[in-house]
């Protein structure tokens, strides 16, 4: 499997600071990039997501920045709130593998009040 | 919409015997289903492939003789962890896609192997 390097490990973050994640990955077939958030005992659910097409991606709190030349994307939580506390995954995957994921190694975050 | 369920929750057997997980999409119809296998503090490794009515693909270095996996609807995946040990103790988490890129998980199932 093609990796996908995500950092850092954990994170520490105080309420209302920003928290950014980052992504790199190796394979430039890769064209679906999301973002998911896990808690503890319970599987994984969609945050956001981008394709290569575009450069950043805004929903409500969270943003999704990608650098397709560097082979990077990021994801910036803003207000962070504890309830945001969790482990996060970057993903990648090719469109014609319909929805076949290689997961970074998870960040978890935890955001004090 | 786009509703995975995943069955059981939690299940604890004994060394040495069989259990069977079920992942079910419940608004959709899933032409392909995933199976990831996660330790603690550890990532989502993908296990296997499935797709409706067709042998399962398995990633290097899983056995596909332990973790037998049948898609025999569109709408039920299930995996079998035969002659299950204490080192197959694991969070199992399965996904479901209709063809597009994105996939939808279920909550995953917590195997505890004594």
């Amino acid at each position: 499997q093609q990796q996908v390097k995500q950092s850092p490990q954990s994170l520490i973050v105080q309420k209302g600071g920003i928290s950014i994640i980052n992504c790199a990955y190796e394979n430039t077939a890769f064209d679906y990039f999301p973002w998911y958030q896990q808690f503890p005992g319970k599987g994984p659910a969609l945050l956001i997501a981008i394709r290569p097409d575009v450069s950043e991606k805004k929903e409500g709190r969270f943003t999704i920045s990608f650098n397709k030349s560097a082979k990077q994307f990021s994801l910036h939580i803003m207000d962070s709130q504890p309830g945001d506390s969790a482990t996060y995954f970057c993903a990648a995957s090719k469109d014609n593998q319909g929805g076949k994921l290689i997961f970074g190694q998870g960040t978890e975050l935890s955001v004090k009040p | 919409g786009a509703v995975v369920s995943q069955h059981p929750s939690r299940v604890i057997c004994k060394s040495g015997t069989s259990v069977k997980i079920e992942c079910r999409s419940l608004d959709f119809q899933a032409t392909t289903m995933f199976w990831y296998r996660q330790f603690p503090k550890q990532s989502l490794m993908l296990m296997a492939t499935s797709n409706e009515g067709s042998k399962a693909t398995y990633e290097q270095g899983v056995e596909k003789d332990k973790f037998l996996i049948n898609h025999a609807s569109l709408t039920l995946s299930t995996l079998t962890v035969t002659s299950a040990h204490p080192e197959d103790s694991s969070f199992y988490i399965c996904s479901a896609s209709w063809g597009g890129t994105e996939a939808f998980f279920g909550q995953g199932t917590r195997l505890t192997v004594v």
